[in-house]
């Protein structure tokens, strides 16, 4: 059974560096896309930007200036730094395992989601 | 590649059949264009994939179909369960992804 689980703290003060951890089991992290999306309160989703289990990365060009990703194969995680944060950045911060082959991409595991508020 | 979500909102009544559009922005291969669905307080779920595949334990009432820009999520004979948000999701584009903002499902 594959599962993803977020984690890191659920409130960041304005202009810090947010930083969250997705921890995966019953899965090797070394195959797939592993992505992290968000959800701003009642809003729709938003693809951050994903980490190849070899450590290439693609992010979200509006995004981008401000994503770190990395993966720690060794330890079956892989997490996300988004820097000088501000109120627009309060989501719910989901974790997803991508694959793709030639017939298709998807999203078919997701973790449960963890929020985090940016306020002072 | 911008995906365009309509209705923003559709009310109908269990029983009756849904349809659910997407529009992409661009030209996306059919099977590359994904729907989710997402119940409150829980992650989307993965509904459809490769254009008419249904992800695992989802009823055959689901079904998709489109090309080119105009993408549709049919559920047919709507079950109380089925009442959620939907989501579609494009790959290969620039991002090589996006998602629509969606429609919500609710009952009439």
């Amino acid at each position: 059974q594959v599962q993803l689980q977020e984690s890191g703290p659920g409130l960041v003060k304005p202009s810090e560096t947010l930083s969250l951890t997705c921890t995966v089991s019953g899965d090797s992290i070394t195959e797939y896309y592993w992505n992290w999306i968000r959800q701003a309160p009642g809003k729709g989703l938003e693809w951050i930007g994903y980490i190849y289990y070899s450590g290439d990365t693609y992010y979200n060009p509006s995004l981008k200036s401000r994503v770190t990703m990395s993966v720690a194969t060794s330890k079956d995680h892989f997490s996300l730094k988004l820097s000088s944060v501000t109120a627009a950045d309060t989501a719910m911060y989901y974790c997803a395992r991508g694959y793709c082959s030639g017939e298709s991409c998807f999203f078919a595991y997701w973790g449960q989601g963890t929020l985090v508020t940016v306020s002072s | 590649i911008v995906l365009t979500q309509s209705p923003g909102t559709l009310s109908l009544s269990p029983g009756e059949r849904a349809t659910l559009s997407c529009r992409a922005s661009q030209s996306v291969t059919s099977n590359f264009v994904i729907w989710y669905q997402q119940k409150p307080g829980q992650a989307p779920r993965l509904l459809l994939y490769g254009a008419s595949s249904r992800a695992t334990g989802i009823p055959d009432r689901f079904s998709g179909s489109g090309s080119g820009t105009d993408f549709t999520l049919t559920i047919s004979g709507l079950e109380p369960e089925d009442f959620a948000m939907y989501y579609c999701q494009q790959f290969g584009g620039s991002p090589p992804n996006t998602f629509g903002q969606g429609t919500r499902l609710e009952v009439k």
